[in-house]
């Protein structure tokens, strides 16, 4: 079976950076995702990690460790638009095609 | 530049309606997905396509059919709608298997059934 925990809400400031963290339990993992989610509106692709280590895109990274099952997305100087959920998902090596998310984490800026 | 469409963003039916919620692709994606996101329980798998006239069921299929008769479209159908399925309704389309990269979401379809 695949089991994915992230928190379910957090809150920072705008400006500051926040660490969103995953933590993922499946036999036969290939690769993890993050997708951002505004209210209302579809997943949109954020970032894909294969390899362990860290991925810089902008003002968002993201972090895979396969040994521990872990991830993080890291989102520096944060702006009111960064108000939206985030997805943490993860595919199979034998079924790379087909990705299971977790809930989401809600994440709310205070201006 | 868009590239999954959904049909209707936002939909009222009534208790025991038949209703189709269309999806489709231009992106020639071999895989396509039907979800349902509610509050609390994030997004949950109804229903998935890896070709053309094949479907497989996902983790909460009852009360949901699919059809599948070209490779752009993929269609979920609520035989008889009820309450409890009123609910976000996301299509997903992907590449094949080993080529995954993840899954490229339509605009969603608010149902409320009455």
């Amino acid at each position: 079976g695949q089991n994915i925990d992230q928190p379910t809400e957090m809150t920072a400031t705008e400006g500051a950076i926040v660490q969103i963290n995953c933590t993922y339990q499946t036999s036969g993992f290939n690769g993890l995702f993050w997708y951002q989610q505004h209210a209302g509106e579809a997943p949109t692709f954020l970032s894909y990690n294969v390899l362990d280590g860290l991925e810089e895109k902008g003002r968002f990274s993201s972090f895979l460790s396969r040994s521990k099952g872990y991830s993080y997305l890291l989102l520096k100087e944060l702006q009111m638009k960064d108000s939206a959920s985030y997805l943490c998902a993860v595919s199979h090596r034998n079924r790379d095609d087909k990705i299971i998310f977790g809930k989401g984490t809600r994440l709310h800026i205070l201006p | 530049d868009v590239k999954v469409t959904q049909s209707s963003r936002y939909l009222v039916k009534r208790t025991g309606e038949k209703v189709f919620l269309e999806c489709v692709q231009d992106m020639d994606h071999e895989n396509m997905f039907w979800y349902r996101q509610d509050p609390g329980l994030g997004l949950r798998l109804i229903y998935f396509s890896y070709d053309v006239k094949m479907k497989e069921k996902g983790d909460i299929p009852e009360g949901y059919s699919v059809s599948r008769e070209k490779k752009e479209r993929f269609s979920l159908i609520l035989e008889s709608a009820s309450t409890n399925q009123t609910s976000m309704y996301l299509c997903a389309s992907s590449l094949p298997l080993g080529q995954g990269r993840g899954y490229t979401f339509g605009s969603g379809t608010r149902l409320t059934v009455v």
